[in-house]
């Protein structure tokens, strides 16, 4: 098992492209957690979805953040029109249908806005 | 609504010496707290979680409920302990609410 995949590791955008990261989680796991990380601060929650269903987006901006994970292929966080306050670490969760078990993380993808 | 606090972005320790970081919580109910650890290079991966009682690496953290602390602990620590320390709780709605994380630093 590879663990949660997370590409691209870093991803330069200019102001107003567009961004999108991809979270492949673990084998068997059909829970995905993203979470934003800015310099010098703690990981923040963004989305929580299972697979087809987004199930808590409280942590998500309410304009140009969308997420989703389909039934076939890795979870997207989709950012549009991208600002310099955009620039942060992103990282992707994974566990279980099982409650209470633990969540498994990827590398990051390293997100710079110039 | 939740909130962790670690107050030290930094501790600096040599190699023998206990290590104490701190981590403090805000919720009126009874959350499920954590501590991840993220070596140089390597994704954030769980070090223990209060509920297990366990002890891993050395590491022991106790849930103090009065002072609604989760402080993590190493009597003797190593150089290969350096790394980030983030403490986190989840409330039972999955998603984890992560403090902005303690530096440890064993020097030789």
């Amino acid at each position: 098992n590879a663990g949660v995949m997370q590409n691209p590791r870093h991803l330069v955008r200019r102001r107003g492209q567009e961004a999108r990261l991809r979270c492949s989680p673990m084998k068997g796991h059909s829970h995905v957690y993203w979470y934003r990380q800015l310099p010098e601060e703690g990981l923040k929650f963004m989305v929580y979805l299972q697979k087809e269903n987004i199930i808590d987006e409280s942590g998500m901006p309410k304009e140009r953040f969308s997420a989703e994970f389909p039934k076939e292929g890795p979870s997207i966080l989709r950012i549009q029109q991208v600002v310099r306050g955009d620039s942060a670490a992103y990282f992707c969760a994974s566990s279980p249908i099982v409650e209470n078990t633990e969540a498994f993380f990827g590398q990051g993808t390293r997100l710079t806005v110039v | 609504a939740q909130r962790v606090t670690q107050p030290e972005k930094l501790l600096s320790v040599f190699k023998g010496a206990p290590v104490e970081l701190k981590c403090n919580y805000s919720y009126s109910g009874s959350p499920e707290l954590f501590w991840y650890v993220q070596y140089s290079r390597q994704r954030l991966q769980l070090l223990l979680r209060h509920i297990s009682r366990e002890s891993i690496k050395g590491f022991t953290a106790d849930l103090n409920k009065g002072e609604t602390s989760f402080h993590l602990k190493k009597p003797f620590a190593q150089e290969e302990d350096s790394a980030m320390y983030y403490c986190a709780l989840t409330t039972g709605r999955r998603a984890l609410t992560f403090g902005s994380g303690t530096r440890l630093q064993v020097q030789p």
